[in-house]
């Protein structure tokens, strides 16, 4: 069974650009997550989707990034204009939507990434 | 205010040594604490998950424990193999679905 893919693994873009990342999650998995790294730092958490509705989005920096779930599949993360600080290592996750008994275990299996360099 | 710090930052051992790494915790409330790996390049891979009532659990030469009442945390490895070098890093899920990361500890296994 296929993982979570995530694409590009890098991309490289000046400063005031345009950068869409990508992520499929594993099959049948209700639960999306994006979380950033930025060097030197923890990972953080960005939102979450269940199916394709936002669940939580509080740790979005800034209206400069804009998340989709069209139809409950494959997400997007666009970042539009794309500034300095927004370079790092953007993770996408997924996990089964479990009962709720199971609901604090709700294992999420990580993409490996997307290397984003704004310059 | 929520936080997970690790120690130490980065080790170097010997293939075949024994090794600990340390996780302290202020989350609340807390629901769970996770280990990961992560190899250079790759996402994290979840090695142990454990809940407050859990003291240890262990995966194959993993053993991670967990003290909540200390709320500490820390994972051993046994007979270490060059393939453990890696980043592995504590997470503290908060009720609810937040994960709060730690910035992990860098392995470096030589032989």
């Amino acid at each position: 069974e296929a993982g979570v893919t995530q694409f590009p693994s890098h991309s490289v873009i000046e400063k005031g650009q345009t950068v869409t990342l990508r992520c499929d999650p594993i099959s049948g998995h209700d639960n999306l997550y994006w979380y950033r790294r930025v060097m030197g730092k923890e990972i953080k958490f960005l939102l979450h989707f269940v199916k394709e509705s936002k669940q939580d989005e509080s740790g979005m920096p800034n209206n400069r990034f804009l998340a989709e779930r069209t139809g409950g599949t494959y997400s997007t993360l666009k970042v539009q204009p794309a500034e300095l600080e927004d370079s790092g290592v953007y993770f996408c996750a997924s996990s089964q939507e479990g009962a709720e008994a199971r609901a604090s275990y709700n294992e999420q299996f990580f993409g490996p990434g997307t290397r984003l360099t704004v310059l | 205010k929520n936080q997970v710090e690790q120690s130490p930052q980065s080790l170097i051992i010997l293939e075949g040594k024994n090794c600990t790494l340390q996780c302290n915790y202020t989350v609340s409330p807390f629901s769970n604490l996770r280990w990961y790996k992560q190899d250079t390049g790759r996402g994290p891979v979840s090695l142990t998950i454990m809940t407050f009532s859990e003291n240890t659990k262990s995966n194959g030469r993993y053993t991670a424990t967990l003290d909540a009442d200390t709320k500490q945390s820390s994972l051993h490895i046994t007979a270490s193999q060059l393939s453990d070098s890696a980043s592995y890093i504590c997470v503290v899920r908060v009720a609810g679905t937040a994960l709060i990361f730690g910035k992990g500890t860098t392995l470096s296994v030589s032989s």
